[in-house]
């Protein structure tokens, strides 16, 4: 079974704060992903990684940033925590960049900002 | 107006009950078209996908995918307590070499016992 896990479930942070979040899998699969859940909003990508040292934007990337220095690890940063990025932060990942239909999700980390 | 509509729900059925879970599209070069399941505090999870036009069925969960509609439903048959939970309906397009995907928003599902 794949397994995706992420650093925390929970967060809590303060406006201005640099804040790290961690997701590793196990899978050796080559597409990783994250993303940010909001009622009423669903699910929108934020960036999205399919190679070491490469990553894409999504469609809301304004405000953090992404590393992955290893296969198997993606790393979130939001650069100066505001409370607008309060949410729901899901890692993701894919067995190449044409099977990104099937995506296997970690647990979640849930994130205040205060 | 959205890429994927998606009605949040809830709705709620009596155990044993058949659902009928559906969204719409309005993007006509979508492939690939998914549902996913995400229980409460949990990551969505794969439940089935269907490449292009026709059903799908694995136990009790049956995907069905019309194209000239645009719509496609997620039935599920004598529905259970453990069904309780959020389902998300993902379709997909070839991108620049990979899968793009977008979600629906999900629809909360409740079984009553």
């Amino acid at each position: 079974d794949v397994k995706v896990t992420q650093s925390s479930r929970y967060l809590v942070k303060r406006t201005g704060e640099k804040v790290f979040l961690e997701c590793v899998q196990d899978m050796d699969h080559e597409n990783m992903f994250w993303y940010r859940q909001d009622p009423g909003l669903g699910l929108r990508l934020i960036y999205f990684s399919y190679d070491v040292k490469m990553k894409e934007k999504g469609d809301i990337p304004e405000g953090y940033s992404v590393s992955r220095e290893k296969k198997e690890r993606f790393s979130l940063i939001l650069e100066s925590a505001s409370t607008n990025q309060t949410s729901m932060y899901l890692c993701a990942s894919s067995l190449r960049p044409l099977s990104s239909y099937e995506q296997y999700f970690g647990p979640g980390t849930r994130l205040t900002v205060t | 107006q959205k890429e994927v509509e998606q009605d949040p729900g809830p709705l709620s059925v009596p155990e044993g009950a058949i659902v009928s879970l559906n969204c719409t599209y309005s993007n006509s070069a979508f492939q690939y078209f998914m549902w996913y399941r995400q229980y409460s505090r949990k990551g969505p999870e794969l439940l089935m996908y269907t490449y292009s036009s026709g059903n799908k069925e694995d136990g009790r969960f049956t995907a069905q995918v019309d194209k000239s509609s645009k719509y496609i439903s997620l039935f599920i048959r004598d529905s259970q307590p453990s069904d309780s939970a959020t389902y998300l309906c993902a379709m997909s397009v070839n991108s620049g070499g990979y899968q793009k995907v977008t979600f629906g928003i999900g629809t909360k599902l409740q079984v009553i016992p």
